[in-house]
């Protein structure tokens, strides 16, 4: 089946730890996206690769890192230095930046 | 500064009438617009687009209305169902500039339908 796939779904994190989700498309997208959702808040951009190789800051990059050594693969890092990480991580492709784009399932992260 | 804004955080219609959520933009640059339904602890699925070529995008019980002048656009589903209700995010983005900085998304409308 072509999709987006998140892992892990819940992942928890003692404070002080770095963890990392995992997103994964076969889709052939060069486009890859790392949103934030809270409460309220809407879809905060975190981070996106138009391309192998590369990505950019997205709105609230901070505390996060990503790498793109695949077009498949795209995850994501959050670091001990994310103040409040504990959210709903939804990770996104799409064929060209600024186009449709679909999402993943999403993965909760809860900091005990 | 928010660049898309629903300013509806909940609408609450009867089954079988009209749902209207309306979203507004402020950067005249966007030039492609999206709607996604999120159910919670989903992710967001793509529901309809417009290009700012159109004035009016339809697909079965959904349509999306641009008014380019007014930097408006809304979303019409008619008849609503029960299936429904969920958040709606408006999206938006400069296409035609090569679209570099992704997708913007409103806060969201928690659309709730009811018997």
């Amino acid at each position: 089946d072509g999709g987006i796939t998140q892992s892990p779904k819940y992942l928890f994190r003692k404070e002080g730890q770095n963890v990392t989700l995992s997103c994964e498309q076969n889709l052939n997208h060069d486009a890859m996206y790392w949103y934030r959702q809270d409460p309220g808040q809407g879809l905060r951009l975190i981070y996106y690769s138009q391309i192998v190789n590369d990505f950019q800051k997205g709105d609230i990059a901070e505390g996060y890192s990503v790498s793109r050594e695949k077009k498949e693969s795209f995850p994501l890092t959050v670091t001990s230095a994310q103040k409040n990480p504990t959210a709903f991580y939804l990770c996104a492709s799409g064929a060209a930046s600024g186009n449709t784009i679909y999402f993943g399932e999403g993965s909760w992260l809860t900091v005990v | 500064d928010q660049q898309v804004k629903q300013n509806s955080p909940s609408l609450s219609v009867q089954e079988g009438r009209i749902s209207i959520l309306n979203c507004d933009y402020t950067n005249s640059m966007f030039d492609y617009f999206l709607w996604y339904k999120k159910y919670p602890a989903e992710g967001p699925t793509f529901l309809i687009s417009i290009s700012s070529i159109k004035d009016k995008n339809e697909d079965g019980r959904f349509t999306v209305f641009l008014n380019k002048s007014a930097k408006h656009l809304s979303l019409h589903i008619v008849p609503s169902q029960p299936g429904d209700s969920a958040v709606y995010f408006c999206a938006a983005s400069a296409l035609t500039g090569g679209g570099a900085d992704g997708l913007t998304f409103g806060k969201g409308t928690h659309l709730i339908i009811q018997p």
